[in-house]
């Protein structure tokens, strides 16, 4: 059974850092694309960064270029989500979620999210 | 860039057929996928590749497109499927994920 595991969030102050993590496990990690998509509060979903397998590339929202990096243990079967600089604007839930193969596509499982509230 | 166009709600009796609409800019010749959402919870994918079913989702849900519009339809409506419904695409041009706003699906 695939399961996604978020983790990490919390309050932030302005300008704070904080790293999500994503503990996958049920499928072969390593082989597949995986993203992160936020959810501010009362509004739509909003894709925030992919990572393919293919390749390792990494993408980004205009809204977190320069702030926000993915990346990926495959000896951990973990996804992490690094976010500098935040603003309160980031405040949202953060969902990983898994590609059903190596390169972007849909999303076919999603990790339960976490919360980051970035405020003073 | 793609920009997705969604109604923000649509209500429908039980037992009778809801429609949700995602209109997009050349979408015509991508594929639209689309994911239910309860609140407090995560989505869950009900669609792929325009029509396609993921196993486990039920067959009273079906999607189709048309030009520019990709069409989510719910037979036989019950009033578990209330929840927010949300299409998306890949952009592979620009390499990024695309949502519609979501549509919020009541049951009278």
């Amino acid at each position: 059974e695939v399961q996604l595991l978020d983790s990490g969030g919390g309050l932030v102050q302005p300008g704070g850092s904080v790293r999500l993590s994503c503990a996958a496990s049920g499928f072969a990690f390593p082989d597949f694309a995986m993203s992160w998509v936020r959810q501010a509060p009362g509004k739509g979903l909003e894709w925030v960064s992919t990572m393919s397998a293919a390749d390792d590339s990494t993408n980004y929202a205009d809204s977190v270029k320069g702030r926000f990096t993915i990346s990926r243990d495959n000896s951990l079967n973990t996804l992490f989500l690094q976010m500098n600089t935040l603003r309160a604007e980031d405040t949202a839930v953060y969902f990983c979620a898994k590609h059903p193969g190596n390169s972007p596509y849909y999303f076919d499982y999603w990790g339960q999210g976490t919360l980051v509230s970035v405020s003073s | 860039s793609f920009v997705l166009t969604q109604p923000p709600s649509v209500s429908v009796v039980p037992g009778q057929t809801a429609t949700i609409a995602c209109g997009g800019n050349n979408i015509g010749g991508i594929s639209v996928h689309w994911y239910k959402q309860r609140p407090g919870q995560a989505p869950v994918l009900v669609v792929y590749d325009d029509s396609d079913r993921p196993s486990g989702i039920p067959e009273r849900f079906s999607g189709s497109k048309s030009g520019n519009t990709a069409t989510l339809t719910i037979s036989r409506v019950e009033a578990g499927d209330e929840a927010d419904f949300y299409c998306q695409v890949w952009d592979s041009i620009r390499h990024q994920g695309v949502f519609g706003g979501g549509t919020k699906l009541t049951v009278l």
